[in-house]
C-alpha cells in the first residue's frame, strides 16, 4: 500500500501486478510534465512526457495521465518488475520559457518478489 | 550517441575549499541545466546555460557559486570556500531544442564537504 514516510512516500506492490503513482503540480502555467525514475546512486532517467494539450499518453509499459482541472498528474506502469524499484518523480515546466524544471517530491517504489 | 557525462562523479572537499563539477553535455545539445540534490528531496534547479551565456541562474545562491559554457569544453559549476551545507548530489542535465525539449540527466557528481 502507499504510505508517507519520514521522507519519501513509499510504495510496494507486487511482482507482476500494476502500480500507480500519483503528483500533485503546482503551477497552472506548467505546459510540459516529465516522469523520472532514479534508482540508487544515478541521476534520472527520462520514462515519458505529456504536453498540456494531451491527457494521456502511453509508452511501454508505462501510461501518464494528466488532469489539468486538479493539476494532478499520474504515472501507470504495467507488469511491475523488479527493475523497476526505484525513486520515481515528475517534473513540471513552462515551454516558453528558461524551461528549468521544478520536481515533485518523489515516490519511492519497491516491487517484492 | 554517449549520454551526459559529469566528473568527477564524487568529490571530496574540506571545508574553504574550491569544488570544480563538470559537465559534457550530449552531442548536439546546446542547452545546459544545473540541479542540486539532497538526500531524499527532489532535484532543485540551480542554472540555466547556453554557450557562452548564462540563461537563467535564479537558483543559484548569491554567493560562492558560478556557474559557465564556454565556446569550447564542458560546463563547470564552481562553489568556492566550501561548506558541509554544500555537501549534496549535482546534476547536470542538457536538451536540444531540436530534439524536443526534453532534459537528459548526467549520473551526477557526489560532494561532501568535510
Amino acid at each position: 500500500g502507499e504510505s508517507v514516510g519520514l521522507h519519501l512516500p513509499t510504495l510496494s506492490v507486487q511482482e507482476g501486478d500494476n502500480s500507480i503513482i500519483n503528483c500533485a503540480y503546482s503551477n497552472s502555467a506548467s505546459d510540459y510534465f516529465i516522469w523520472y525514475k532514479q534508482e540508487s546512486g544515478k541521476g534520472p532517467q527520462f520514462i515519458i512526457d505529456i504536453r498540456s494539450n494531451m491527457d494521456k499518453r502511453q509508452g511501454q509499459r508505462v501510461t501518464v495521465l494528466l488532469n489539468k482541472t486538479v493539476k494532478h498528474l499520474s504515472l501507470q506502469i504495467a507488469a511491475t518488475q523488479p527493475g523497476d524499484s526505484a525513486v520515481y518523480f515528475c517534473a513540471e515546466t513552462s515551454l516558453g520559457g528558461a524551461q528549468k524544471l521544478v520536481f515533485g517530491q518523489g515516490t519511492r517504489l519497491t516491487i517484492n518478489p | 550517441n554517449a549520454g551526459v557525462m559529469q566528473n568527477p562523479r564524487h568529490l571530496v572537499r574540506r571545508r574553504g575549499q574550491e569544488a570544480r563539477l563538470r559537465c559534457s553535455p550530449m552531442k548536439g545539445h546546446s542547452h545546459v541545466y544545473w540541479y542540486r540534490q539532497l538526500p531524499e528531496e527532489g532535484l532543485k534547479f540551480m542554472v540555466y546555460l547556453q554557450k557562452e551565456n548564462i540563461i537563467d541562474e535564479s537558483g543559484m545562491p548569491k554567493e560562492r557559486f558560478s556557474a559557465e559554457f564556454p565556446k569550447e569544453g564542458p560546463s563547470i559549476l564552481r562553489i568556492q570556500q566550501v561548506v558541509r551545507g554544500d555537501s549534496a548530489a549535482y546534476f547536470c542535465a542538457s536538451s536540444s531544442l531540436q530534439g524536443g525539449d526534453t532534459q537528459y540527466f548526467g549520473p551526477g557528481t557526489r560532494l561532501t564537504v568535510l
